[in-house]
């Protein structure tokens, strides 16, 4: 079985740093795209971030583009999210999802406040 | 850029009836359409991909149609369990690289 399992959200200060944890299991990680998608609250979603299987393509929508880095380690079936310069509206519910076209796992969500 | 555009916002159904939700693209994205359920307090599920495919585990009830710019999700007989807000999706292959999300459905009980 497949399980995705994200960590490390938390209130934060506007202009300050975070970064999101996912780990997976029950799949060779390795041979598939990753994504980040969020949701603020009581809105829809909204895809955030892609990488692919090797790490060497990278995409990110374009509110995020210069302060998000998605990364992911292959030996610990890890992805991740540093996220920087954080504003008021980044804040949300963090899912990680497997998947290149379309998103067929997800996690529980990891939940990201930015606030003073 | 492309854009889905769900309707109707809100879909008000009783169980056991049909509910039909529609994604409208605002141009041809032939079948690389993607449908979820999400329920309050859960992550999204994935219930349809290119257009029409269920993975496996999605009950038969849930049917996905269309092509270009006009997509369908069905639900041939809503469950109690099916009260929940439906999301359309694409992968855009146009530069920039980039995945939607229309706004979502949500499908209440009358």
């Amino acid at each position: 079985e497949v399980q995705v399992v994200e960590s490390g959200g938390g209130l934060v200060q506007p202009g300050g740093s975070l970064r999101l944890s996912c780990a997976a299991s029950g799949l060779t990680f390795n041979t598939y795209w990753m994504s980040w998608v969020r949701q603020a609250p009581g809105k829809g979603l909204e895809w955030v971030a892609h990488i692919n299987q090797g790490g060497s393509e990278k995409y990110y929508v374009d509110s995020v583009k210069g302060r998000f880095t998605i990364s992911r380690d292959n030996a610990g079936n890890s992805l991740y999210l540093q996220m920087n310069s954080l504003r008021a509206e980044d804040t949300a519910v963090y899912y990680c999802a497997t998947g290149f076209a379309y998103h067929d796992h997800w996690g529980q969500g990891t939940l990201v406040t930015v606030s003073s | 850029e492309i854009v889905l555009t769900p309707s109707p916002a809100t879909l008000s159904l009783s169980p056991g009836e049909r509910a039909t939700l529609s994604c409208r693209a605002s141009q041809s994205i032939s079948t690389s359409l993607a449908w979820y359920q999400q329920k309050p307090g859960q992550a999204p599920r994935l219930l349809i991909y290119d257009a029409s495919s269920r993975p496996t585990g999605i009950p038969a009830r849930f049917s996905g149609s269309g092509s270009g710019t006009d997509f369908t999700l069905t639900i041939s007989s809503l469950e109690p369990e099916d009260f929940a807000v439906y999301y359309c999706q694409h992968r855009s292959t146009w530069p920039p690289t980039r995945w939607t999300f229309g706004q979502g459905t949500k499908v209440e009980i009358k």
